[in-house]
């Protein structure tokens, strides 16, 4: 099993471009969620979804939208790039009961100049 | 307040000490307790879940206090593998993890 896979692992994008972070899990699992880290801050969460055709905003969901059209794939997308977006952002998932915990997968890190 | 608090450490430990981490949650609702492992530049990765009853995984032990809203994590003979930013993390009615900021640690030969 891959688990969850992230693509791409690093980007630099400009100011006001947008993009798509790609995340797919082959776990059959029905939670699906994006985080962003920051020094000092931890990981906050963004979106989340618990399962597919549901999602909802997170702690700092400004400037992101998901969507959830397959169990597999929960894209995030950034819809006009800031520096403040600039960060590593950790895709996760996990079975609804939770008692299992999360999967990560290994992250992008985006700079935004 | 932060809903999940750690100590960010450092800890700075020799090799084959005892070691042990606090966190303190402010949800009372919060519904399952784990410790994540995170290595410089790396995804969190699941160490282990923590029970009321106390659960022990090799040199590792975790306690959860739900009256105290309390977690700890105690590693024992310390290895310089160990060396890492250790999650204490929670979930709440909806399964969606809350962090707290990680605890540096770094075990020295």
């Amino acid at each position: 099993n891959a688990g969850v896979t992230q693509t791409p692992k690093f980007q630099v994008l400009k100011t006001g471009q947008s993009m798509t972070l790609q995340c797919a899990q082959d776990m059959n699992h029905e939670y699906m969620s994006w985080y962003r880290q920051d020094p000092g801050m931890g990981l906050r969460l963004i979106h989340y979804s618990v399962g597919a055709g549901i999602t909802d905003q997170g702690e700092v969901p400004n400037g992101y939208n998901v969507s959830r059209s397959t169990t597999e794939d929960f894209p995030l997308r950034l819809l006009s790039a800031a520096p403040s977006q600039t960060s590593v952002y950790f895709c996760a998932s996990s079975y609804s009961t939770g008692r299992d915990g999360y999967t990560f997968g290994s992250g992008t890190r985006l700079t935004v100049v | 307040r932060k809903e999940v608090e750690q100590d960010p450490g450092p800890f700075n430990v020799p090799e084959g000490a005892t070691v042990a981490f606090n966190c303190t949650y402010s949800n009372s609702a919060s519904q399952s307790f784990f410790w994540y492992r995170q290595d410089c530049r790396k995804e969190p990765k699941l160490l282990m879940s923590v029970y009321s009853s106390g659960n022990e995984d090799g040199r590792f032990t975790a306690q959860l206090n739900r009256a105290s809203q309390y977690i700890s994590l105690l590693i024992r003979d310390s290895k310089l593998s160990d060396s890492a930013t250790y999650l204490c993390v929670v979930t709440n009615a909806g399964n969606m993890l809350t962090f707290g900021g990680g605890t540096r640690l770094m075990v020295k030969p």
